[in-house]
């Protein structure tokens, strides 16, 4: 079954710091899109990044990147040097091969002063 | 350019009212999805749509219905509003829905709906 699976629902991070957020997904299609979504306390939902499981590097944006780990099926995103506006909910969300997208169940992010 | 935009921001009905919430994209996308988010679930797919047309149903389409009469609009509606429907509903389209990244669902604003 296709599935998107988020570990962390929260995290208490320092400003300045990198951080971490956990995703593994599992599916059994050759190809597949992996995204993250950010969104604020305000609603919206923002997209961040997307990593093709054919693409030879991992996907940058920023501070922004995706650590992808096809054989560990992991999608984990990293953010570099963290401010007090990357406090938010994250989903990581996976396109497989029908005509849906996956969402995980979010990890919620606060990034201390 | 104004992306995705949704109609409207805020309803509030009562138990048995019907209503319908307007999506409209600007950016010639060919896919267009319905989500509800409560908390703790994260986004659940309610009905989607592959071209102008077209519909399909998703993951918690009961006590929904959708229409794609123009490409650049998707409708949800509500024929007999229940408590359980409170949420927030986001609309998103996308070019394409196989892995790409034309796949990508960019998000309308969200529309929060309480039902008394």
């Amino acid at each position: 079954a296709q599935k998107i699976t988020q570990t962390q629902p929260g995290m208490f991070v320092q400003e300045k710091e990198a951080v971490t957020l956990d995703c593994t997904y599992d599916t059994s299609d050759p190809s597949y899109g992996l995204f993250w979504y950010k969104q604020p306390s305000s609603g919206e939902m923002i997209f961040l990044i997307y990593q093709g499981s054919y693409d030879q590097q991992n996907a940058t944006e920023g501070r922004y990147s995706l650590n992808f780990q096809k054989a560990r099926k992991s999608a984990n995103l990293v953010i570099s040097a963290s401010q007090l506006g990357d406090s938010a909910m994250y989903f990581c969300a996976m396109s497989p091969s029908d005509d849906k997208i996956i969402f995980g169940k979010g990890t919620r992010l606060h990034i201390l002063p | 350019n104004a992306g995705v935009t949704q109609t409207p921001k805020f309803r509030v009905l009562k138990t048995g009212q019907s209503m319908t919430l307007l999506c409209a994209q600007d950016m010639n996308h060919e896919y267009m999805y319905w989500y509800r988010q409560d908390p703790g679930m994260g986004l659940r797919l309610i009905h989607y749509s592959v071209g102008e047309g077209t519909t399909a149903k998703g993951e918690v389409p009961d006590g929904y219905n959708v229409s794609r009469l123009k490409k650049q609009n998707f409708l949800l509606g509500l024929e007999s509003a229940a408590p359980s429907q409170t949420s927030v509903y986001f609309c998103a389209s996308s070019y394409f829905a196989l892995a790409g990244p034309r796949s990508t669902q960019y998000f309308g604003p969200g529309t929060r709906l309480t039902v008394l």
